[in-house]
């Protein structure tokens, strides 16, 4: 089965910080990866797809990269409204859907 | 506008069921797969089911093979997840969600969440 490690699973940030949230497959996945951002009692909210795509209405300060095992989330200038719990997602095919364990980015 | 209303969640004693409900509308809902997907309270994310547009072809998360029943009714643009066997590990919030655009089973869309308790 298809693992994903997200790093660090917290991190500590200010407002107008870049900041990069990796996630590692145990196996090749192309480019077949989500980034999801979630605030507390709030349902995830999808942000990347296919790696590097921007969902419709996000704020073109995140962004996306990689291909096979290694994938990035950046964020460019930290906004007050990006703290939240951040989760990759391996999106290849059920029943293979595997999330990452989430990042906790925190106000510093 | 796309929303899904889940329903159908609340407090159940070990070993007995549940059925969930998702509510889809402000999209042509046939033609999307969509998924169950659980968080446990304080923890992750877990994608527990997924069904075509069409019904066919229902899978299951390894935890809840041979006890978690996913369906929909197209006619009603509603999705299900039928529940038995109920455990104290599948406490958690069931959010339905929506395939994205793109080829990849990413989730564009999600509803509020369902509690489920499973506890005597």
């Amino acid at each position: 089965d298809i693992q994903m490690t997200q790093s660090p699973s917290s991190v500590s940030a200010s407002v107008g910080d870049r900041v990069t949230i990796t996630c590692r497959a145990s196996q090749g996945i192309s480019t077949w990866l989500a980034w999801y951002q979630q605030k507390p009692g709030k349902a995830p909210k999808l942000l990347i797809y296919d790696a590097s795509n921007l969902q419709s209405g996000v704020p073109s300060r995140f962004s996306g990269s990689g291909s096979g095992t290694d994938f990035t989330l950046t964020i460019s200038s930290l906004q007050p409204e990006d703290f939240a719990t951040y989760y990759c997602q391996q999106a290849n095919s059920f029943p293979s859907i595997i999330f990452g364990q989430g990042t906790r980015l925190e106000i510093k | 506008e796309v929303q899904l209303l889940e329903s159908g969640g609340g407090l159940v004693q070990p070993g007995g069921s549940l059925r969930l409900s998702c509510a889809a509308s402000g999209f042509t809902f046939r033609t999307y797969a969509m998924s169950w997907v659980r968080q446990a309270p304080g923890k992750g994310l877990e994608w527990v089911s997924g069904i075509s547009g069409n019904g066919g072809n229902p899978q299951y998360a390894d935890s809840v093979k041979g006890r978690f029943t996913i369906s929909r009714d197209n006619s009603k643009n509603t999705l299900y997840l039928q529940m038995n066997s109920l455990r104290a590990e599948d406490t958690a919030v069931y959010y339905c969600a929506k395939d994205g655009f793109s080829a990849a089973r990413d989730f564009d869309y999600w509803g509020q969440g369902a509690l489920v308790t499973v506890s005597s």
